[in-house]
């Protein structure tokens, strides 16, 4: 089967870093996706890995490690208009649909 | 920019009424997705069209089918609608090499009284 777990609240000061992980079970992989998500927006895509290591972004980074099936997302310098809902999502090559979305990562950001 | 937009922001409608969500992409893209989402459920994949005509079961295709006669445009059709298909539905597009980097449109909330 597949799963994506990630916590599902993360709380954090303003101009602090943030981690989110994310663990997936899937029978095949191609990737790990980031999307962000505000209150009453629409999700929107912030980063994707393929390969082993971190990719940067400004102050968003994200990292993947294929062998321990886990990825992070990295947010730096936080800033309140970083509260949002972060989702890992993965592409599940048995199930031949394109995407896999975590239950997503609600992240305050407090003064 | 990609521009994805939905028919309707909110949608009212009764038990057993047929319904249409249309949805709409300008940058030309082959993919379309539609999506539900539900509180602590995250995104679930209802259908995915990769072409004009055609179209593919996602996670939870029951109660719902997809219409795409041009690129361009995307329309979920609840047959009968039930009230356990109240949600949120988000409509996405990508190109077909990148579906891992989907652009969403704003959202229809749909409910079902």
């Amino acid at each position: 089967g597949q799963s994506l777990e990630q916590p599902s609240e993360v709380t954090a000061v303003e101009g602090a870093i943030v981690q989110i992980n994310c663990t997936y079970q899937t029978s095949g992989f191609y990737g790990l996706s980031w999307y962000q998500q505000h209150d009453g927006g629409a999700p929107t895509f912030l980063s994707y890995n393929a390969l082993d290591g971190l990719e940067e972004t400004g102050r968003f980074s994200s990292f993947l490690s294929r062998s321990d099936s886990y990825g992070y997302l990295l947010l730096q310098e936080l800033q309140m208009k970083d509260s949002a809902s972060y989702f890992c999502a993965v592409r599940d090559e048995a199930r031949n649909t394109p995407l896999v979305f975590g239950k997503g990562t609600r992240l305050s950001v407090i003064a | 920019d990609v521009k994805v937009t939905q028919s309707s922001r909110y949608l009212v409608k009764r038990t057993g009424e047929k319904v249409f969500l249309e949805c709409v992409q300008d940058m030309d893209h082959e993919n379309m997705f539609w999506y539900r989402q539900d509180p602590g459920l995250g995104l679930r994949l209802i259908y995915f069209s990769y072409d004009v005509k055609m179209k593919e079961k996602g996670d939870i295709p029951e109660g719902y089918s997809v219409s795409r006669e041009k690129k361009e445009r995307f329309s979920l059709i609840l047959e009968s609608a039930s009230t356990n298909q109240t949600s949120m539905y988000l409509c996405a597009s990508s190109l077909m090499e990148r579906t891992y980097e989907q652009y969403f449109g704003p959202g229809t909330r749909l409910t079902v009284t």
